[in-house]
C-alpha cells in the first residue's frame, strides 16, 4: 500500500490549526493506520494508532480520524512543541509502509 | 519501563555485512506480546520500514531490501539483531529499533548511525 501525505509542508503560527492528510492507494484493513511525530534530532513518537486511538501522553488538541483510504491528523491551536515532521504508517497488510511525511513549520 | 538501545559499528565498508543489535530492558524480550521492529532513515529523508520479528519466530522484511535483511532474537542476551548483507552507500542512515503489540512502533530506541564508506 502506498501512502501519500499532503501537504508536504505547512507553515503555521502558534495557535493556528494544522490539518494533515494521509491517503492510501487501497483500503487499509481494520483502519490499521498510525501517526508519528518526529522532532529534529529525536526518534519519532507514536501519536495515534488504529486511526483514531490516542497514544498515552498525547494532548487532546491532537485528533486522528478516517477510515478506508483517507485519514486525517488535526492539531488544534498549535503549541511551540508541536512543530516537526509527521508520518503516517499502515500495518493493515503484511508489508507495513510509511508515508513521505508532512513538515509543520513555524511561520 | 521498556527501553530499547541500539548499537552497531558506525562505519561499514561497501559490500560487507552490517550487524546491529537492540538491547531490550527489563526482560520484556520474553514477552510474546511484542513485535520487534527495525526502521531506518537516510540523511534528510523519511522513515523506511526494514522489517519485524515476533517472539514466535515469524519474520517479515521489506521487499525493497531484496532479501538482504535478516532478524533474530537472543533471549539469553535480551537482544534483537539485524543483519543487512551487501551494503551500499544507499544503506547509510539512522537505524531505529522499535516495538509494539502489532507491526507498529509504540516504543522507539534513540537510533544508531550507520555510514557505508570505504
Amino acid at each position: 500500500i502506498v501512502l501519500t501525505q499532503s501537504p508536504d509542508t505547512l507553515s503555521l503560527s502558534p495557535g493556528e490549526r494544522a490539518i494533515l492528510s494521509c491517503r492510501a492507494s487501497q483500503n487499509i484493513a481494520s483502519n490499521y493506520l498510525v501517526w508519528y511525530q518526529q522532532k529534529l534530532g529525536q526518534a519519532p513518537r507514536l501519536l495515534f494508532y488504529d486511526a483514531g486511538r490516542r497514544a498515552a501522553g498525547v494532548p487532546d488538541r491532537f485528533s486522528g480520524s478516517g477510515s478506508g483510504t483517507d485519514f486525517t491528523l488535526i492539531i488544534n491551536s498549535l503549541e511551540p512543541e508541536d512543530f516537526g515532521v509527521f508520518y503516517c504508517q499502515q500495518y493493515g497488510t503484511s508489508i507495513p509502509t510509511f508515508g513521505g511525511g508532512t513538515t509543520v513549520e513555524m511561520k | 519501563q521498556l527501553q530499547l538501545q541500539e548499537s552497531g559499528p558506525g562505519l561499514v565498508k561497501p559490500s560487507e555485512t552490517l550487524s546491529l543489535t537492540c538491547r531490550v530492558s527489563n526482560d520484556y524480550i520474553s514477552n510474546n506480546y511484542f513485535y520487534w521492529i527495525w526502521i531506518r532513515q537516510a540523511p534528510g529523508k523519511g522513515l523506511e520500514w526494514i522489517g519485524s520479528i515476533h517472539n514466535t519466530g515469524v519474520t517479515q522484511y521489506s521487499p525493497s531490501l531484496w532479501g538482504r535483511a535478516s532478524m533474530s532474537i537472543d533471549m539469553s542476551k535480551d537482544e534483537v539483531s539485524l543483519r543487512l548483507t551487501s551494503v551500499t552507500a544507499a544503506d547509510t542512515g539512522l537505524y531505529f529499533c522499535a516495538c509494539g503489540p502489532r507491526p507498529r512502533a509504540d516504543r522507539w530506541g534513540r537510533g544508531t548511525h550507520v555510514t557505508v564508506s570505504s
